[in-house]
């Protein structure tokens, strides 16, 4: 079966610092990768999605980056947090068939200072 | 052009009692309708999908939703609340885009 895992599950990081999570599937091939964020009292807000390795979309222009270095690997990163940047940030894979269909890792909360 | 509106951000409910949870869409095209449960400090979990078969979905823990073309409703449905019900429950559709709209969510509350 598949497995989704997301590290770290908490992160605490003052403004300016840089930021790196990691998501990564097990249990299937060439899955669509998603990244998004939920802010305090808010919906879900798309980040980044990618259809393979090196093809990445942004959705929302900020100060967020994402790569996808291997098949079942996709990292968000940024060089310098806002306080902005505070929330819940979740990875979220569909079979390349069905992208309707998201499977989500557990969530990662980044709170900045 | 695809959306979902979810009425009311909370829905408090007794132990017991009905639960109803509202989801409209637009969509241009036939849709894909999705529920989402989210526990606190979890991610998502799929409760049940529309995919254009039968209008009436049963999901996991007892949840069902039936499809209203006429009235473009995705309604979330469990005849009796129970405490382990209470969580963040999103709604998505998926229509001529890539990718599915999510909903705001509704926050539901179990009263014992």
């Amino acid at each position: 079966s598949q497995t989704i895992h997301q590290w770290p599950a908490t992160l605490v990081q003052p403004v300016g610092s840089p930021l790196s999570l990691e998501c990564t599937v097990e249990g299937t091939s060439n899955p669509n990768l998603y990244w998004y964020r939920q802010a305090a009292g808010r919906g879900l807000q798309l980040l980044f999605y990618s259809i393979g390795i090196d093809q990445i979309s942004s959705e929302v222009p900020q100060n967020l980056s994402a790569s996808r270095p291997q098949d079942r690997q996709f990292i968000l990163s940024s060089k310098k947090l806002l306080l902005s940047d505070s929330g819940f940030y979740l990875c979220a894979w569909a079979v390349r068939d069905r992208v309707y269909e998201q499977y989500f890792g557990p969530g990662t909360r980044l709170t900045v200072t | 052009a695809q959306s979902v509106t979810q009425l009311g951000s909370h829905v408090s409910v007794s132990e017991g009692a009905l639960v109803l949870l509202r989801c409209n869409y637009s969509s241009s095209v036939p849709p894909y309708l999705f529920w989402y449960v989210q526990y606190p400090n979890q991610g998502l979990q799929l409760l049940l999908k529309y995919t254009s078969a039968a209008t009436l979905v049963k999901g996991i823990n007892g949840f069902e939703a039936e499809f209203k073309k006429s009235e473009t409703s995705f309604h979330l449905t469990k005849p009796s609340a129970h405490m382990s019900d209470a969580a963040e429950y999103f709604c998505a559709v998926k229509g001529g885009s890539y990718i599915p709209t999510f909903g705001r969510g509704t926050s539901l509350i179990v009263h014992p």
